[in-house]
């Protein structure tokens, strides 16, 4: 079965520092990959995706990701973080058939110290 | 575009009540559904999805049921809660023409 896999549960960061965040994927066939965010008391909202074509993605306020077939890797990234993105942030992907099931990472939340 | 209606917002249940969220989807027609749950200190888990008006699919043994009794409703159930029903429920669709998917705003289920 597909999982997602968040290897940082909880991460602490000053403003301005540079944010990676860790995502692998069990899958060996086409993925469709995805980062929310979920900040306190609001909805999820998607960050960005990879579907094909260039493995480096870039989303909203900032955010990207690389996708990295041989690693089965899809890595969160933002040069310069702020105190606003304090928040939870998830890796999914979607498995295979017409199901379309988001599979989600245990999440990672985190937090920035002004 | 898809809006996804949840309610209730907040729910406090007593052990042994039985329960019932309702999720209802606008601006889609025989959209793929799906509940999630978010335990406190966990991820998004996946709990059942429906294809299609009677269709559920459950992915985790559990105490929950889930009914699709039309198109675009989808109502999560319990006879007998238990405490470790405690959690935040999310209702969603996907968004067959982008592939992304739309959740709903949540309910917040304290079993006491």
């Amino acid at each position: 079965a597909q999982s997602v896999s968040q290897h940082n549960h909880h991460v602490i960061l000053s403003e301005a520092a540079s944010l990676e965040l860790g995502c692998n994927y069990s899958y060996g066939g086409t993925v469709n990959l995805f980062w929310y965010v979920q900040y306190p008391g609001q909805h999820l909202q998607l960050l960005l995706k990879y579907f094909s074509g260039d493995p480096l993605v870039k989303g909203i306020k900032g955010f990207e990701a690389e996708f990295i077939k041989s690693k089965f890797s899809f890595n969160l990234r933002k040069p310069s973080v702020q105190w606003s993105d304090t928040a939870e942030y998830f890796c999914a992907v979607i498995s295979s058939g017409n199901t379309g099931k988001l599979i989600f990472g245990q999440g990672t939340t985190l937090q920035v110290k002004p | 575009s898809q809006t996804i209606h949840q309610w209730p917002a907040t729910l406090v249940q007593p052990v042994g009540s039985p329960l019932s969220l309702e999720c209802t989807v606008e601006g889609t027609s025989n959209p793929n559904l799906y509940w999630y749950r978010q335990a406190a200190g966990r991820g998004l888990q996946l709990l059942f999805y429906s294809v299609g008006i009677g269709q559920i699919s459950s992915e985790v043994p559990q105490n929950l049921s889930a009914s699709r009794p039309q198109d675009r409703q989808f109502i999560l159930s319990s006879k007998k809660l238990l405490l470790s029903d405690s959690g935040f429920y999310l209702c969603a669709t996907r968004d067959m023409i982008n592939y992304g998917y739309t959740f709903g705003s949540g309910t917040r289920l304290t079993v006491v």
